[in-house]
């Protein structure tokens, strides 16, 4: 299958700092990709979709300019988390659609965890 | 956006038993793929299913488009089938996560 990589899996940065995290994907092109944060015991929220070339679309309540996405090139998307606040906490994953014929199916990273001091 | 109930939510199995999770969604979906999440929070894609019926091991999934629903047959389970199951529908190009069932399976 598909793979998708993030970088770094685990990150612990203070308070006020902005912190950088990669999705890339391995073997494929990818002019789509997702970025979701799930906190412990809960599901995945969808944060925005980022779009290769152009800007990030946010979803209702997410700060974009909290969250700075870019997509740069078919196999890279970024993340960055400006000015962390312990709140900001969470564990951050990506996503890109791989097209199988009339089978798209959604291929996810391992995820970032992300603690704020 | 369409909404997506998953039961139950959390289910403790001995070794070797047999279970079914549950996904019922609110609208048609073109798309349902159901996950497991690991204890190291990796989605491993289990089964891309909008309809119909599909075998992979011991997993198995039906889902039924008319009447709104998936399920999810684990049999003969093991305890590295623990963890959390989601099932996610697509809605406009992106997908929405039930909040999933966690499964416990003691040796």
């Amino acid at each position: 299958g598909a793979v998708v990589s993030q970088h770094p899996s685990r990150v612990i940065c203070k308070s006020g700092t902005s912190v950088k995290i990669e999705c890339r994907s391995l073997d494929f092109q990818a002019t789509t990709m997702f970025w979701y944060r799930q906190f412990p015991k809960q599901s995945l929220m969808l944060m925005a979709t980022s779009n290769e070339g152009s800007k990030a679309t946010y979803e209702q309540g997410v700060e974009k300019d909290k969250f700075l996405i870019n997509h740069a090139s078919l196999t890279l998307s970024t993340l960055t988390v400006t000015s962390a606040h312990p709140e900001d906490s969470s564990f951050y994953i990506c996503s890109a659609w791989v097209a199988a014929g009339d089978s798209d199916t959604q291929y996810f990273g391992p995820g970032t965890r992300l603690t704020v001091l | 956006g369409i909404q997506v109930e998953q039961s139950p939510p959390d289910l403790i199995l001995q070794e070797g038993a047999n279970s079914t999770l549950r996904c019922n969604f609110s609208d048609s979906v073109n798309n349902l793929q159901w996950f497991h999440q690991n204890p190291w929070g990796q989605l491993i894609n289990l089964f891309y299913i909008p309809s119909g019926t599909k075998q992979n091991g011991r997993l198995s999934a039906t889902t039924v488009a008319t009447e709104r629903y998936s399920l999810l047959y684990i049999s003969s389970s093991q305890t590295t089938d623990s963890g959390v199951y989601f099932c996610a529908v697509e809605g406009d190009y992106k997908l929405s996560f039930g909040a999933g069932t966690t499964v416990t399976v003691r040796a």
